[in-house]
């Protein structure tokens, strides 16, 4: 069946120190979203991809839709203690849209 | 922006209860929520879809008659976690989006331990 999966599943970085999480889905989606949630919470939507090659940049955190759109990225620059949470990468299902969330990379940062 | 609220936060049940959460849309309308549940550690797997003034829709693998949802309302679904037992503690995320606009908008969750 259809799947997002995601890698790595943890990270541990010194604060100061960048971060990219890679998101590869089994086949072509019309979208990628990604949400982050911290410890104890709930997601939080932070962004989504359409197009092909695309790359967007939130701050520090930068996303790009692969141009196949099979895979995607989210880099972060220079992490902080803020950024740490599980991310999640989601593409809508082929047949009737639902996401499908990838298995979340579990980000630690070191003060 | 669109709120999403999940009530309880947590609760403690006896193994054998039913356990009620509702998720509501505070200031936009639902016709479609989503129901998941998130094991430690893990992502979150789609239970079911519920939808407004119709059946809901499960995946493959939960059963309906343990996890009833109603989706009473444009601004209301609830699940209700029959004869609850200690495997089914877990925590329960439900999410709503504007019509067929994504991002789902996710609700606090709901911490389940049966005991």
């Amino acid at each position: 069946g259809q799947q997002v999966m995601q890698i790595p599943q943890y990270q541990h970085v010194q604060e100061g120190e960048d971060f990219t999480t890679y998101c590869n889905s089994s086949t072509t989606l019309s979208n990628i979203q990604w949400y982050k949630q911290r410890p104890g919470g709930h997601p939080v939507f932070l962004i989504q991809l359409v197009k092909s090659g695309e790359v967007k940049k939130q701050k520090r955190l930068t996303f790009q839709f692969g141009e196949a759109k099979k895979n995607s990225s989210l880099h972060i620059t220079a992490t902080q203690t803020t950024d740490v949470g599980t991310y999640f990468c989601a593409g809508p299902r082929n047949q009737g849209g639902k996401l499908i969330f990838g298995q979340g990379t579990e980000l630690s940062v070191k003060p | 922006g669109a709120v999403v609220s999940q009530h309880p936060s947590w609760v403690i049940c006896k193994s054998g209860t039913s356990v009620k959460i509702e998720c509501r849309s505070l200031d936009f309308q639902a016709t479609t929520m989503f129901w998941y549940r998130q094991f430690p550690k893990q992502s979150l797997m789609l239970m079911a879809t519920s939808n407004e003034g119709s059946k809901a829709t499960y995946e493959q693998g939960v059963e309906k008659d343990k996890f009833l949802i109603n989706h009473a309302s444009l601004t209301l679904s609830t699940l209700t976690v029959t004869s609850a037992h200690p495997e089914d503690s877990s925590f329960y995320i439900c999410s709503a989006r504007e019509g067929t606009v994504l991002p789902l908008h996710f609700g606090n969750g709901t911490r389940l331990t049966v005991t």
